[in-house]
C-alpha cells in the first residue's frame, strides 16, 4: 500500500510571497490532515477533512492559510503572503478511522 | 486548549539500557498513539492503544494505556542506535464533535553506542 505522498519536499521562499503544498492521501482514507510542526515541537493541527468537508480548521490562521480537498483525495494548502514565523515542516496526514494517522515526510518551509 | 505532556524531554543513555517515557493529560482518551520521528521525515505509527490498563507489545516496544485514561506509557528494551529520535504521544482529543488528533512535545532519546 502506497502512503501518504507530499510536494514539494522542499521550499525556500522569501516573505510576502505565496506557497502551495500538495498531498496525496492513502487510497480509501477519508480523513485528512494539514500539520505545522516547528523545530523542536510536536505536530500541531492546522485543519482536518472528512472527505471534501472541514471538520476542524479553528487553529488554521485564515487571513493567510487556506486548504481545500476536491473531489476528497488529494488537497493542496496555500499560504498567502508568507511571514518568516511559518517556516516549519509541513506535515500531510490521513486515516481509515479518525484515529490511527498515517503521515507524509512533509514539505520543509523556509521563510527568509 | 488541550495538552498532551510528555516527560521526560530528553533522554541520554547508553546502548542496551532500557527507556521509559510517559505522556498525561488533564481530560481522558479513548485512544493512545505512540510515534517515533526521525530527522526530516514525517512521523511513523509504533504502537496504538485502544483499551484502558491495555498492554501491547512491538517487538522491543511496550506500550501501556494507564487505567486512569489519562495517561500512557512507552518502554523501550535494551535500546540500540537505531532508537535515535523523537517519540511523540497523541489522541483524540473530542472537544467537539470530531476527534481532533493532537500530540504532545515529544521526547527526545540520543542512545550512545
Amino acid at each position: 500500500e502506497a502512503g501518504v505522498a507530499q510536494s514539494p519536499r522542499y521550499k525556500i521562499i522569501e516573505k510576502r510571497q505565496s506557497v502551495a503544498f500538495w498531498c496525496n492521501p492513502i487510497s480509501g482514507h477519508a480523513t485528512l490532515y494539514w500539520y505545522q510542526q516547528i523545530l523542536g515541537q510536536g505536530p500541531k493541527l492546522l485543519i482536518q477533512f472528512q472527505n471534501n468537508g472541514v471538520v476542524d480548521d479553528s487553529q488554521l490562521p485564515k487571513d493567510r492559510f487556506s486548504a481545500e480537498r476536491l473531489k476528497g483525495v488529494d488537497s493542496t494548502l496555500k499560504i498567502q503572503p508568507a511571514k518568516l514565523e511559518d517556516s516549519a515542516v509541513y506535515l500531510c496526514a490521513s486515516s481509515r478511522t479518525n484515529t490511527e494517522a498515517f503521515f507524509g515526510q512533509g514539505t520543509r518551509l523556509t521563510v527568509v | 486548549g488541550q495538552q498532551l505532556n510528555q516527560s521526560p524531554q530528553s533522554m541520554f543513555i547508553q546502548e542496551g539500557e532500557d527507556v521509559s517515557m510517559n505522556c498525561t493529560s488533564s481530560s481522558i482518551f479513548n485512544t493512545w498513539l505512540w510515534y517515533k520521528q526521525d530527522p526530516g521525515e514525517g512521523p511513523v505509527l509504533l504502537i496504538a492503544l485502544y483499551k484502558a490498563g491495555e498492554l501491547t507489545s512491538n517487538g522491543r516496544l511496550t506500550a501501556q494505556f494507564g487505567i486512569t485514561r489519562k495517561d500512557s506509557f512507552l518502554n523501550i528494551s535494551a535500546s540500540i542506535p537505531s532508537d535515535v529520535g523523537i517519540y511523540f504521544c497523541a489522541g483524540p482529543f473530542y472537544g467537539g464533535s470530531q476527534g481532533n488528533l493532537i500530540f504532545g512535545k515529544g521526547t527526545k532519546l540520543s542512545v550512545k553506542p
